[in-house]
């Protein structure tokens, strides 16, 4: 399709385990961002790519989560060690701006709605 | 004082009222700024962008003040279908974009 890809829409699992969220962006977009966003807040930022590499991630809020792009496409979302506390929907987005260019538009998937029980 | 602040609502109005939303901000060093719309249970789509002071798109103006640090998005004539959730993207020095909470609006008959 021609729009930005997550799979899976929806992931149930228990606490402690291990879980990755994939993202697809929208073909020859350079940036892609990670957000999550719980009830009644706005997205949260997580991490930034440009290219194959983590411009900016100060946004992930400790070391249990990791995020991967190693070709500069598809990017996975790691999160070790699931705790209820991680329970949203995590957006993913991409855009065809540059480094040092201003944020242009960004491209949201439909998002993962993860549930640690 | 958080980084981005918006008002949560919910606003309530009848439907042609016009209605207005703040968002303040602090550590600003560009003037670009967005207005996303999210409806419920969906992703955030683009609603305006704008890379200046202020701009008005047929019932949606959204303005910049840089020296009171807030932006603003002005809905005119409002429609049943204008029913959503309103997330401010203001000036920041950043290359992700920093969402507010959101202000839920739901527009009645």
């Amino acid at each position: 399709g021609a729009g930005v890809s997550q799979t899976p829409s929806n992931k149930v699992t228990e606490k402690g385990k291990y879980v990755e969220l994939r993202c697809d962006p929208i073909s020859g977009h350079t940036a892609l961002y990670w957000y999550r966003q719980s009830l009644g807040q706005g997205p949260e930022f997580l991490i930034y790519f440009q290219g194959t590499g983590a411009a900016d991630d100060s946004g992930l809020p400790n070391d249990r989560f990791f995020a991967v792009r190693p070709e500069g496409s598809v990017s996975t979302l790691k999160i070790q060690r699931t705790e209820r506390g991680d329970s949203a929907v995590y957006l993913c987005a991409s855009s065809s701006s540059r480094l040092g260019a201003p944020t242009g538009e960004l491209f949201f998937g439909e998002g993962s709605r993860l549930t640690v029980l | 004082r958080k980084e981005v602040e918006q008002d949560p609502g919910p606003f309530n109005v009848p439907e042609g009222a016009t209605v207005a939303f703040n968002c303040t901000y602090s550590n600003s060093a560009s003037q670009s700024f967005f207005w996303y719309r999210q409806d419920c249970r969906k992703e955030p789509k683009l609603l305006m962008s704008v890379y200046s002071s202020g701009n008005e798109d047929g019932r949606f103006t959204a303005q910049l003040n840089r020296a009171s640090q807030y932006i603003s998005l002005l809905i005119r004539d409002s429609k049943l279908s204008d029913s959503a959730t309103y997330l401010c993207v203001p000036p920041n020095p950043w290359e992700y974009m920093r969402f507010g909470a959101g202000t839920r609006l739901t527009v009645k008959p």
